[in-house]
Parts: structure tokens; sequence; C-alpha cells
């Protein structure tokens, strides 16, 4: 299957500070990338869904201005946790998928655990 | 996209098969089952999907009711790292845009004990 990097893995940042995370698809190019976020013991939420060139779509109750999006080439996006907050850390994944095949799967990155002091 | 229903949680010795249950009674004509696993502190993991027939490929087996309401996820010889939360998840197959996007639901935690 296709291939998707997160980078980094693992950050920590203080409080007020931004985080930048970025997701890149190594093998293909993804016309569609999705960022969620999941809380432990939960199940994966929607964030945002991003198209390239195009702003992104924001889930209800996810704030845009807080959580920035840029999908500016077709291998590569990025989402800024802008003045992260202790109640921000979580672990966000991207997914990536591609229009060549009507009902292709998803491809996911390896998450970034992000933890806010 | 249609709901799921999954048990919370089962177990499975290794080495036997694991047979992991959906629901999706609510399911469309158009819609595609898709399962994804995700092992602790990872990124899910795409393992199979289907329509109406059978599927087997080489991680599992998809087996889906005449109905369409519901399916199992087969794994034929379950071993310690197929330990993780299996998501059951139906979708829209057309191409494009936010039809790709996956609504996970709480999924199936599959324990293999030795």
């Amino acid at each position: 299957g296709a291939v998707v990097s997160q980078h980094p893995s693992r950050v920590i940042c203080k409080s007020g500070t931004s985080v930048k995370i970025e997701c890149r698809s190594l093998d293909f190019q993804a016309t569609t990338m999705f960022w969620y976020r999941q809380f432990p013991k939960q199940s994966l939420m929607l964030m945002a869904t991003s198209n390239e060139g195009s702003k992104a779509t924001y889930e209800q109750g996810v704030e845009k201005d807080k959580f920035l999006i840029n999908h500016a080439s077709l291998t590569l996006s990025t989402l800024t946790v802008t003045s992260a907050h202790p109640e921000d850390s979580s672990f966000y994944i991207c997914s990536a998928s591609y229009r060549e095949r009507g009902n292709t799967e998803a491809f996911f990155g390896q998450g970034t655990r992000l933890t806010v002091v | 996209d249609a709901k799921t229903t999954q048990p919370p949680s089962m177990d499975c010795a290794e080495g036997r098969a694991a047979n992991l249950p959906c629901n999706h009674s609510t399911i469309s004509g158009n819609e595609y089952v898709y399962w994804y696993r995700q092992i602790h502190s990872q990124g899910p993991q795409y393992i199979i999907h289907g329509l109406k027939n059978n599927e087997t490929n080489e991680m599992a087996s998809l087996i889906i009711t005449e109905d369409r309401k519901s399916s199992t996820l087969i794994l034929p010889h379950a071993t310690l790292r197929d330990t993780a939360v299996y998501y059951c998840i139906v979708r829209v197959a057309n191409s494009g845009g936010s039809n790709y996007k996956l609504t996970f639901g709480k999924g199936t935690l599959l324990t293999v004990n030795p």
C-alpha cells in the first residue's frame, strides 16, 4: 500500500506556543488529506478535510483559527496548533487519498503525540 | 455514512481464527464495508473492504451477508501482533473529495492471548 509519513512522531511544547505537524504522501499524489484527533481510550475524531490548493473544510466544533491547515502541494499537508494549551494534548493522525481508483482505501500516517505542558 | 455496531471487546487464542462481527443494518446500496485496525499508539491500518461479495487478501477474509446488513472479519490464524482495535466502517465509494472521509466508531478491542 501507499505510504504516508507524519513528522514529528512526538512533540512536547509549552503552553501558548505553536506546533506544526507535517503529513507527507511518499509515493503518490494525495488530492485529499484528512486530519484526525484521538484522545486516550477514545476513537478517532475527524477535524478537517483538506484538498490541494483550496481551503480546508472543518468539522463542526473545530476552530479553524486554532488548527491551521495548509495543503500547498499534492504530497504535503501541515497542521499547525496555534497557542497550544494542555487540553490540546492528543494524538493527531493524518490520512491521504488519491483519485486514481474510485473506491480506494485511505492511507494513514503513524500519528503525532502532542503534549502541551 | 451508515452507522455500525461492534462488540467492544473480544478475546482469541493465538493460532485460532478470530471472527469479528459488525452490524450495519442501515447500509445503502452504494456503500462499501471497510475494515481498519489500530495497534496501540499507531495510525490505523487498512485491512480489507467489500461491497457484497466475500473478499480475501493476505491479511484477512471479509464475509458479507446476502442482505448486507452485517459482516464478519476473519483473521484465520491470529497472532499476538494482531492485538488491536478493529474498526468496521461503511462509506460511499464515489471518487474524490470528502467522500473518502472515514467516520470511526468505537471499534472492537481484540486481544490475542498466548
